[in-house]
């Protein structure tokens, strides 16, 4: 069975500094993919970033960047110079090869962050 | 904007009721996905159809069931409604059913409360 674990469940940050959020999983797939999520105070979910587990390269999209590493099961997020505008709860997901016929998303249980001016 | 629609909302109702929570996919995209949020259990995988066929089930009560119609819109029926049913539901829809190469946009939830 496959399963998300973020162990941090509320993470509080002046605003510009940096934060890491952890985001640790387990699959017997050998083919999956995972998400980062964001959910703002408003309700919604709005998609972050997609990693399938044959690129492990980082990826950095201006002040988010993301450490995909296998041999840890992590995806951890990382956001450079907070701001106020992202505190939010942050979702990891996890999803199974799509070849098994479905496209569904583990989620882990989210992390609370809260950015103080 | 992701581009899914979910009506109504809110939605308050009494237990014991029926209510049906509807979504509309992005435009051309044939999957939909039903989530549910709650503070006990997380987000949470219900159902997925894909053009207008059952693809797969999640942690789906029997009091709840869902179509997809021919135009792809999707219901999600919630009956013999209990406290525990309170929660956010979302819908996500994506471009095909392998979700290869796609994302998954979700809706803004629509928000149950059985009272």
């Amino acid at each position: 069975a496959q399963k998300v674990t973020q162990a941090q469940t509320e993470i509080s940050v002046v605003e510009k500094e940096d934060v890491t959020l952890d985001c640790v999983y387990e699959t017997r797939d050998t083919t999956y993919y995972l998400f980062w999520y964001k959910q703002p105070p408003s309700g919604e979910l709005v998609f972050l970033i997609r990693r399938n587990s044959f690129d492990e390269q980082n990826e950095i999209s201006g002040r988010y960047s993301w450490n995909f590493q296998k041999s840890t099961s992590s995806f951890n997020f990382t956001i450079t110079a907070s701001q106020v505008v992202d505190s939010a709860v942050y979702f990891c997901a996890l999803s199974e090869a799509p070849g098994a016929g479905s496209y569904q998303l583990t989620f882990g249980k989210g992390t609370k962050l809260s950015v103080i001016p | 904007d992701s581009g899914v629609t979910q009506t109504p909302k809110h939605l308050i109702t009494a237990t014991g009721q029926r209510v049906t929570l509807r979504c509309s996919p992005r435009s051309g995209d044939l999957s939909v996905y039903w989530y549910q949020q709650s503070l006990d259990q997380g987000l949470q995988f219900l159902i997925q159809y894909y053009n207008g066929e059952e693809r797969a089930k999640g942690n789906i009560l029997e009091r709840f069931s869902a179509q997809q119609f021919p135009d792809l819109h999707s219901e999600l029926n919630l009956s013999s409604l209990e406290l525990g049913d309170s929660a956010l539901y979302f819908c996500a829809s994506s471009a095909d059913g392998t979700g290869l190469e796609t994302e998954a946009f979700f809706g803004q939830g629509t928000r149950l409360t059985v009272v």
